[in-house]
């Protein structure tokens, strides 16, 4: 089982809908929990952090984590053609590396 | 502050050369990490750094890898006698080990082994 879970896509969604990202991860004692985005051919860019159970909502972002169930999800609303891009989801423990999915591609079509 | 600064950005070598590549951390950011990642696959944890102590090495990191933080500061990794399954990106992270544990990414370096 790998330690962080994500389905591959591509997930396409049309201009204007809201995009769904999942992520599972195996350690229960992660703390810590980011969303990346990544455009083709370049570094991750963070777009989200989360730490304790919730949503967290930043602009069109909002992040959910469930410690429970282990999954931490990231909703984009409105989504636009510019937000096509791979996202990567990242987990660690406090003072620890941070252990990454294999990312979901997300393509919003216009 | 201008973020995680990578030296170079590209890099072409021919098999069995060593390389070195350099990060400049956010200057705030006492640790610091590096990552390999290939096509269609996340970030690869190679190594990390807190201060100029070296924490955690990945049991996957063979022993033609080294990586070296002199004074907490600036980074470099070395592979030496490349191979052609070392071509990769190599990406360094910063973080700080104060509050937040948010690690932003330089540009990374695209290493080619031909």
């Amino acid at each position: 089982q790998k330690e962080v879970e994500q389905n591959s896509g591509p997930l396409s969604v049309p201009e204007g809908a809201i995009a769904s990202l999942n992520c599972t991860y195996s350690d229960r004692g992660s703390q810590s929990f980011f969303w990346y985005r990544q455009y083709s051919g370049k570094s991750p860019e963070l777009i989200m952090s989360i730490y304790s159970n919730g949503d967290k909502e930043d602009g069109r972002f909002t992040a959910q984590l469930n410690k429970a169930s282990q999954y931490v999800s990231l909703l984009i609303r409105d989504s636009q053609p510019s937000d096509s891009a791979t996202y990567l989801c990242a987990v660690n423990r406090y003072g620890n590396k941070l252990v990454f999915g294999a990312g979901t591609i997300l393509r919003v079509k216009s | 502050d201008t973020g995680v600064s990578q030296d170079p950005r590209h890099k072409i070598t021919k098999r069995g050369q060593n390389v070195t590549f350099r990060c400049d951390p956010i200057s705030e950011h006492n640790r610091l990490y590096w990552y390999r990642q290939t096509l269609g696959q996340g970030p690869e944890f190679l190594t990390y750094f807190q201060n100029e102590a070296q924490l955690e090495k990945s049991r996957l990191l063979s022993d033609r890898f080294s990586a070296e933080r002199p004074k907490g500061s600036f980074s470099t990794l070395e592979i030496q006698r490349t191979e052609q399954g070392d071509s990769a990106m190599y990406l360094c992270a910063s973080s700080s080990s104060l509050g937040t544990t948010e690690a932003f990414f330089g540009q990374g370096t695209r290493l080619t082994v031909v």
